[in-house]
């Protein structure tokens, strides 16, 4: 199964909503998670389920979507999102990633 | 708190072998399903490996079929990556992640810091 994201990049200004978007070659249902990497960091859950926020994960941050079109929103950008966003489909192996999104503010 | 922690990343010729360890704490480590992620420098996530709690199931990439073999020690908490073969496109930094209570293929809900693979 294959995941495209899209934008590959985006530059938006602080407090604007930002929407990233994944999309299934096949249908998923919604073994749909979201993940933030910063440069040199770990990847870290943001959203599974393709809708459940992880714990700990700002209100800002949400997930929508089923079957083969999910989305990512921020609905308030900060400084601190600044990172890369990945999508990753786990309804069996193998699981696959998106190519990725790099948020800039 | 969780804790993974990656080690065994080295330079390293083609054609070799080496074993990936990684360490975790602050959670049953023999309740969860692991996995181990890598991503090549500059490039995306790629997923490379998953085992259940007791072992019973396996899955690996295509890429890495037949050559990589994941396993676990419930008594040591610890996750392995046994590579043979090595070729210069395995070179990446490798993760641990480990998946969610029930549901193993819900997300990957804690990642270690990863550790660097170099094959040339």
């Amino acid at each position: 199964i294959q995941l495209t994201q899209s934008p590959s990049f985006l530059s938006a200004p602080v407090g604007d909503r930002v929407t990233i978007t994944c999309r299934a070659s096949l249908g998923i249902r919604n073994y749909l998670a979201w993940y933030q990497q910063k440069p040199g960091k770990a990847p870290k859950l943001l959203v599974y389920g393709a809708s459940t926020l992880q714990s700990g994960v700002p209100s800002r941050f949400s997930g929508s979507g089923s079957e083969t079109e999910f989305t990512l929103t921020i609905s308030s950008l900060q400084p601190e999102d600044c990172a890369t966003y990945y999508c990753q489909q786990l309804l069996g192996a193998p699981l696959t990633f998106g190519g990725g999104t790099k948020v800039e503010i | 708190e969780v804790q993974l922690v990656e080690s065994g990343g080295i330079l390293i010729q083609p054609g070799g072998s080496l074993r990936l360890s990684c360490v975790a704490s602050g959670f049953t480590f023999s309740n969860y399903a692991m996995n181990w992620v890598r991503q090549a420098p500059g490039k995306g996530l790629e997923w490379v490996s998953t085992i259940t709690d007791s072992s019973s199931h396996i899955y690996y990439a295509d890429s890495v079929r037949g050559r990589f073999a994941i396993s676990r020690d419930n008594s040591k908490n610890t996750l392995y990556l046994q590579m043979h073969n090595l070729r210069a496109e395995d070179t990446a930094v490798y993760y641990c992640a480990k998946a969610p209570l029930g549901d193993y293929w819900l997300a990957l809900d804690y990642w270690g810091q990863g550790t660097l693979l170099t094959v040339s």
